[in-house]
């Protein structure tokens, strides 16, 4: 059965570096979201991506931030000046239609660690 | 705004029922409902997308109330592997041709035998 897939599974960087979290999402979707989870908190949104270009974005994610489709199958999250509470679990989702009308599946997650 | 959901916990035994509720301030679009494991990432479980819609999965149902902005996940007989956490995903519009999901904070539910 297809499946998103991510990489790294977990990240560990020092306070100010960049990172650049990994998704292949399933090949035939059409939609990509980026969410967060802190350590025993909900799930929440980041962003969604598509045709290219971002279709929606929480305040969360602002210009520390950015979404990248480089090549036909990867779909990547940059974290800029990684600061400690940018510690948390990291899910890719893709799905073929629009989120709100369509399933999302969700990717093991990267777990970032900032220290 | 993010879905407000109740119970906050439950702890079930074997084969009792459960139900957790999922309500907003907004005008809801769809409903989705997951489940999360500890350590794993979100299961996707079903997703409600008309006022009035009832699905069901094995043992596991839900309903979607659009009138009153709310869903309901019903656990019938539960098994120990329904353990986790449950979230509701709410969609709603954002303006411009985009819709959200949000979570609630979650459910999370224990059975013990």
């Amino acid at each position: 059965e297809p499946e998103v897939t991510q990489t790294p599974s977990h990240q560990v960087t020092q306070m100010g570096q960049e990172v650049i979290l990994r998704c292949v999402p399933i090949s035939n979707h059409l939609y990509f979201y980026w969410y967060r989870q802190i350590l025993g908190q909900k799930v929440e949104f980041l962003v969604s991506f598509y045709n290219n270009e971002i279709s929606e974005k929480s305040e969360i994610f602002d210009d520390q931030f950015s979404v990248e489709r480089p090549d036909g199958s990867n779909f990547t999250l940059k974290i800029r000046s990684t600061k400690l509470e940018d510690s948390a679990m990291y899910f890719c989702a893709s799905s073929t239609r629009q989120g709100w009308a369509d399933t999302q599946y969700f990717g093991p997650g990267t777990r970032l660690t900032v220290l | 705004q993010q879905p407000v959901q109740s119970p906050q916990a439950v702890i079930l035994r074997e084969g009792e029922d459960a139900v957790i509720n999922c309500s907003s301030s907004k005008a809801l679009y769809s409903v989705h409902w997951y489940r999360q494991k500890h350590g794993e990432a979100p299961v996707f479980l079903m997703i409600l997308l008309k006022g009035g819609e009832q699905k069901g999965h094995e043992k596991i149902s839900a309903s979607f109330n659009e009138k009153k902005q709310q869903s309901s996940l019903y656990l019938t007989a539960s098994q120990l592997s329904y353990s986790g956490t449950y979230f509701c995903g709410t969609a709603t519009y954002s303006g411009a041709g985009s819709y959200q999901l949000t979570f609630g904070k979650g459910t999370k539910l224990s059975v013990i035998p």
